[in-house]
């Protein structure tokens, strides 16, 4: 399968854990995208890393939150001291930029589910 | 700040039914724009797409016009199959400085289509 993978698929965790997700994108992609979905909504943006480097955070991501992408291929979520606040899925999208600039189509993963109890 | 609404659901057609979801947005600058699916179980993917006014995106049967005097990008289909059932999300990309096109969604529409 070469589509965008993200793990765990669920995760249970108490409140004050901390937890952290992994989402590989497709491998020549270089632009990789973090968001979030409650029940109801459409995704919202949270993170967005082009190679290695993080370009842009969302007023969404408190300070408890935090991204990284090391060698500009996986890259993990981690939220520390969990709240209730918190529980949502986490989706990863992965693009090419394009040689013309401009949007190109994000594949989307299948998403982590969080639930804090 | 950009934003997209669309017409709240559930919906819930009869097979070969016409479909319209409306979808509209509030943009700074020329957005691309996009409609995804969510089928049960499945993770978001590309329905169609249109990068620029007048421009219409189609796959599968469905389509959308990109109206800029309207700022609209209404879904549709002329004859809905039970296998459309799925969550549609329409969707914006505008660029947010550098190089980041970080998608902006609206709420989804839930179509339930029985046979």
């Amino acid at each position: 399968d070469t589509g965008v993978s993200q793990d765990p698929r669920h995760k249970i965790t108490k409140r004050g854990q901390n937890v952290t997700f992994r989402c590989d994108p497709i491998s020549e992609h270089n632009r990789l995208y973090w968001y979030r979905q409650t029940l109801g909504q459409g995704p919202e943006f949270l993170t967005y890393f082009q190679n290695e480097a993080q370009l842009e955070k969302s007023r969404l991501l408190s300070d408890r939150f935090s991204a990284e992408r090391p060698k500009g291929s996986f890259s993990t979520l981690e939220i520390q001291r969990t709240e209730q606040g918190d529980s949502a899925m986490y989706l990863c999208a992965s693009s090419l930029a394009l040689t013309s600039g401009g949007a190109n189509e994000q594949f989307f993963g299948p998403g982590t589910r969080l639930t804090v109890l | 700040g950009d934003s997209v609404t669309q017409m709240e659901g559930p919906v819930t057609l009869s097979e070969e039914a016409f479909l319209t979801i409306n979808c509209t947005y509030t943009a700074t600058g020329y957005p691309s724009l996009f409609w995804y699916v969510q089928y049960p179980g499945e993770g978001l993917q590309l329905l169609l797409k249109a990068t620029k006014a007048d421009d219409k995106g189609s796959n599968k049967g469905f389509e959308a016009t990109y109206r800029k005097e309207t700022t609209s990008f209404h879904l549709e289909k002329g004859s809905v199959q039970v296998s459309d059932s799925a969550v549609y999300f329409c969707a914006l990309s505008e660029r947010s400085g550098g190089s980041n096109y970080k998608l902006t969604f609206g709420k989804g529409t839930l179509l339930t289509v029985n046979p």
